[in-house]
């Protein structure tokens, strides 16, 4: 099973980027569930986002989930420094069983 | 809220096991389930599994199905993730993450907290 990101994307600070998530096998749904994490090189990595688009406690409302396309986007509004970071998707693809994407490193 | 200490680091020779702890403190921890991700040098991250204490079963990626056991503890707040049969191609950091439910689903869960991670050597 194959989970795809883009392996690097950049955003100017204060814009606003999307980060997708896809699915070899075909288009992500609901049920897939959805998370985000970010996480700083070296570091352990931080869940923003689960369940497609509920944030996690905490997270700034400036982090969004959704589904487009047939695609799981990560949309970061109002991009600041501290947001420059790698940012990973995972699925839920059934029987108890998860996948990560590759990751996406965003530059700011 | 849960806090996670994961076990130091290890090195280990090819052929060879790795056990890696996970204690849970804080929160009611009946209320979680606990998951083990790994990190290769300069990749991204892997699901290996998940424990459900409550349960007592586990489930597993298919890639480590046969090589890896995910085990937890109740009465010692423990997770464990032992790995078998170690080429160098584990040499990673093991993150230990506790699981929350959202909802009824086996799909259900988010990670409400990560550990800090175990580096595991092989060579």
């Amino acid at each position: 099973i194959e989970v795809t990101q883009e392996p690097s994307m950049s955003v100017s600070p204060g814009g606003t980027v999307t980060l997708t998530c896809a699915l070899g096998s075909g288009p992500i749904a609901s049920n897939h569930r959805t998370s985000w994490y970010q996480q700083i090189p070296g570091q352990a990595p931080r869940t923003l986002i689960y369940n497609t688009d509920t944030r996690a406690s905490g997270v700034p409302d400036r982090f969004s989930g959704s589904i487009a396309a047939g695609k799981a986007a990560l949309t970061i509004a109002g991009a600041q420094a501290d947001d420059e970071s790698d940012y990973h998707c995972i699925i839920y693809v059934g029987g108890g069983y998860w996948v990560f994407g590759g990751g996406t490193r965003l530059t700011v | 809220q849960v806090q996670l200490v994961q076990s130091g680091t290890e090195v280990r020779k090819p052929g060879s096991s790795v056990k890696v702890s996970c204690l849970a403190s804080g929160g009611a921890l009946s209320e979680y389930s606990f998951s083990w991700v790994r990190q290769a040098p300069g990749r991204g991250l892997e699901w290996m599994g998940r424990v459900y204490p409550d349960l007592g079963i586990a489930s597993y990626a298919p890639d480590f199905r046969g090589r890896v056991t995910i085990t937890a503890d109740k009465s010692t707040n423990m997770a464990y993730m032992e790995l078998t049969t170690l080429t160098i191609e584990d040499t990673a950091i093991y993150f230990c993450a506790a699981d929350r439910r959202f909802d009824s689903t086996s799909g259900g869960f988010f990670v409400d907290k990560w550990g800090r991670g175990t580096s595991v050597t092989v060579s």
